[in-house]
């Protein structure tokens, strides 16, 4: 099983659409949650830190749910802007830092 | 532009021939960590520095692959003797320690083998 797996996808949503990415974790010393979102042949760009009380930037909503493993992103009002691949990205404290990304979720809006 | 950056973007190069790849990091920022990243796939970690020190070392990383970064600021990635698997695009990235490990990406190398 992989440490961080994700919703296969890809998702094809229209334009104002509403749309949840889910990715779930194995590692329960995972410590820090974060959403990247990567551009085709781009890098990787953080989109989001996720937070235990769940946290909301403009259209982009987070949330953790640690008894669960489980994290997950909802895009409100889709535009086709939004069109990438979404990382979820966890952080494991062990004697050091591992910093674990998932496969990614693509998501193309279609106007 | 005071972000990360690599160099080259681009390498090509036949198998069996060393390469060396460059980060320079933002300048602030103490940790620097290099992925690998196929099609389809998200970075997978392949190395991480505090400052000069390197951490971690994935265990998939093989003996052919060699990461500094001699004085805490630039690093360098070298492969040796490369092979056809080795394709792939090579990202860096850094971060401020105190900032929650949220990492910054520089615009990666992407090496064919040949």
């Amino acid at each position: 099983r992989k440490e961080v797996e994700q919703d296969p996808g890809p998702f094809n949503v229209p334009e104002g659409a509403t749309v949840a990415f889910n990715c779930t974790y194995s590692n329960s010393a995972s410590q820090s949650f974060f959403w990247y979102r990567q551009d085709c042949r781009k890098e990787p760009k953080l989109l989001m830190s996720v937070y235990s009380s769940g946290n909301e930037d403009g259209r982009f909503t987070a949330q953790l749910n640690r008894a669960s493993q489980y994290i997950s992103l909802l895009i409100r009002d889709s535009k086709l802007s939004d069109s990438a691949t979404y990382l979820c990205v966890v952080n494991v404290k062990t004697s050091y830092d591992k910093v674990i990304f998932g496969p990614g979720t693509s998501l193309s809006v279609i106007p | 532009d005071t972000g990360v950056s690599q160099d080259p973007r681009h390498k090509i190069t036949k198998r069996g021939q060393n390469v060396t790849f460059r980060c320079d990091p933002i300048s602030e920022h103490n940790r620097l960590y290099w992925y690998r990243q196929t099609l389809g796939q998200g970075p997978e970690f392949l190395t991480y520095f505090q400052n000069e020190a390197q951490l971690e070392k994935s265990r998939l990383l093989s003996d052919r692959f060699s990461a500094e970064r001699p004085k805490g600021s630039f690093s360098t990635l070298e492969i040796q003797r490369t092979e056809q698997g080795d394709s792939a695009m090579y990202l860096c990235a850094s971060s401020l320690r105190a900032n929650s490990y949220e990492q910054y990406f520089g615009p990666g190398t992407r090496l064919t083998v040949t």
